[in-house]
């Protein structure tokens, strides 16, 4: 079952911060972040498992709420640079595919 | 290091038609996954390798889908015959194993008139 995301669109001006989450109606072992620029390849951000920390990767990092079975994704002090849509990807277990959700689109300006 | 190579970009057929798509991944990823992208949605796997066996392809229309990973490397994706819904970008991706970060090739772009 497909994750959901919200919001579907953001605009942020340079430097202002924002949230992205990823919710599923299902229990997950892992929530993975991709983002993907127009015409090209989706980007891996990072991976959360079930029991793992909160994970941060220069001024973007997420945390997983297992019992919410929920995600988001904190992008602090944007840049120009982070537009994109964000995708979350999610899976039951470990040996499960990962199912992606529609995306939310970030656009960033001066 | 080299990424995901897919070829073509850009394919445009009129329906009917058979298409084939090539993926070479990443060299040393045992996994393989092919995703369709439709315009403005999420990947949607089809497909994925475990070097050369097929494990996951609930998702794969085999009516008119299908796919081969000869020696656990390159990897082609057929339609055959193609209809005006299969219009989408198709990717496809490797990872080393089967958890963890997935690397994604550009993708091709099918357009069926």
């Amino acid at each position: 079952q497909q994750p959901v995301q919200s919001p579907q669109a953001v605009i942020l001006r340079e430097g202002e911060d924002a949230v992205i989450n990823c919710s599923s109606s299902k229990a997950l072992y892992s929530v993975h972040w991709y983002r993907q620029k127009h015409g090209e390849a989706p980007v891996f951000l990072m991976i959360l498992l079930k029991g793992g920390e909160q994970k941060g990767h220069d001024k973007i990092s997420a945390s997983f709420n297992e019992k919410k079975q929920q995600s988001s994704l904190y992008l602090t002090a944007s840049q120009l640079s982070y537009s994109g849509t964000y995708f979350c990807g999610t899976e039951k277990t470990s040996y499960d595919k990962v199912i992606f959700g529609p995306g939310t689109s970030l656009s960033v300006i001066p | 290091e080299a990424g995901v190579v897919q070829s073509p970009r850009y394919k445009i057929i009129e329906k009917k038609q058979p298409v084939a798509f090539w993926c070479n991944p990443i060299s040393g990823h045992n996994t393989l996954y092919w995703y369709l992208q439709n315009l403005g949605q999420g990947p949607e796997l089809l497909i994925r390798y475990e070097n050369e066996e097929a494990v996951d392809d609930s998702q794969l229309p085999k009516d008119r889908f299908s796919a081969e990973r000869l020696k656990g490397v390159d990897s082609t994706l057929k339609i055959q015959p193609a209809e005006l819904g299969d219009s989408a970008v198709y990717l496809c991706a490797s990872s080393p194993g089967r958890l963890g970060e997935q690397f994604f090739g550009p993708g091709t772009r099918l357009t069926v008139l």
